[in-house]
C-alpha cells in the first residue's frame, strides 16, 4: 500500500511554454501534498506544500506564479511550470502524506526545456 | 531549525563487508528519522523509520539504523552489502511538532564485486 505515481516521467519542452506534472496517490486519501525539486546528484528541495481545497504554502524563494499547484482532491495535486525556461529544467518529485509522520514518494519527473 | 547532516559524500565498500551511511541531526524536541534510498531518475524508496520505541530499527533489503540520542545519530547500516545496494542514499528528519522533512545531501555507496 501507500503507491504514488506521478505522471509524464519524462517531458522536453519549449522555453516559453506551460508544463503541468500529476501526482496522484494511488490506494490511499493523502491530507498532505509536497513538491520538490532536485538537481543532479544533489538533495530534495521543498518547494510548497498544499492541502486538498485549500491554496499551497510555498517555501521562500519559490515563485508562485511559476510554479501553481493545484490540489484538487484528496488524491490529486498537479504542478504547473508556467512559462517555462532552460533554468527550470530540474527532477520534480512528489509526495503525499496520510495519517503519521512519513510520506510516500512519487517516481520523479524529469523537466527538460530547450 | 532543523537540520540533517550526512558527512560523506561517497561510501566505498566490496560485497560482503559491512556498510554504514552516517547521519547527524538536530531538531527541537523530539525527531522523527527516516532513510530512503534512491536509484538514477527514480523517486525515493523508503528503507526505515523511527518514531518512538526500540532505538534499533530493521527495514527494508536488510538495512537496519539506530537511533543515539545523546549523540543526535541515525546510522544507517548492514551487515553485508551487495553490488545492487549501491545507490544514493538519503537521511531526513522531521520535527514532532511539524510537518517538514529536513533532507542530508545525500551520500552515494558504491559496492565492488
Amino acid at each position: 500500500g501507500a503507491v504514488v505515481s506521478q505522471h509524464p516521467s519524462w517531458v522536453i519542452c519549449k522555453s516559453g511554454t506551460s508544463v503541468k506534472i500529476e501526482c496522484r496517490s494511488l490506494d490511499f486519501q493523502a491530507t498532505t501534498m509536497f513538491w520538490y525539486r532536485q538537481f543532479p546528484k544533489q538533495s530534495l528541495m521543498l518547494m510548497a506544500t498544499s492541502n486538498e481545497g485549500s491554496k499551497a504554502t510555498y517555501e521562500q524563494g519559490v515563485e508562485k506564479d511559476k510554479f501553481l499547484i493545484n490540489h484538487a482532491s484528496l488524491t490529486l495535486s498537479t504542478l504547473t511550470v508556467t512559462s517555462a525556461h532552460p533554468e527550470d529544467s530540474s527532477f520534480y518529485i512528489c509526495s503525499a502524506q496520510r495519517e503519521g509522520p512519513e510520506q510516500f514518494f512519487g517516481p520523479g519527473t524529469r523537466l527538460t526545456v530547450l | 531549525a532543523q537540520s540533517v547532516a550526512q558527512p560523506e559524500d561517497q561510501v566505498n565498500v566490496a560485497e560482503g563487508n559491512p556498510l554504514t551511511v552516517k547521519c547527524t541531526y538536530s531538531v527541537s524536541g523530539n525527531p522523527y528519522l527516516f532513510w530512503y534510498v534512491q536509484y538514477p531518475n527514480r523517486g525515493l524508496q523508503f528503507l526505515l523509520k523511527y518514531i518512538t520505541g526500540d532505538n534499533l530499527v530493521k527495514g527494508s533489503y536488510g538495512f537496519e539504523a539506530e537511533f543515539n540520542k545523546s549523540q543526535t545519530s541515525f546510522h544507517l547500516k548492514k551487515p553485508s552489502a551487495l553490488v545492487s545496494d549501491s545507490a544514493l542514499y538519503f537521511c531526513a528528519v522531521r520535527a514532532l511538532n511539524d510537518y517538514k522533512l529536513s533532507f542530508g545531501a545525500g551520500t552515494t555507496v558504491t559496492v565492488r564485486a
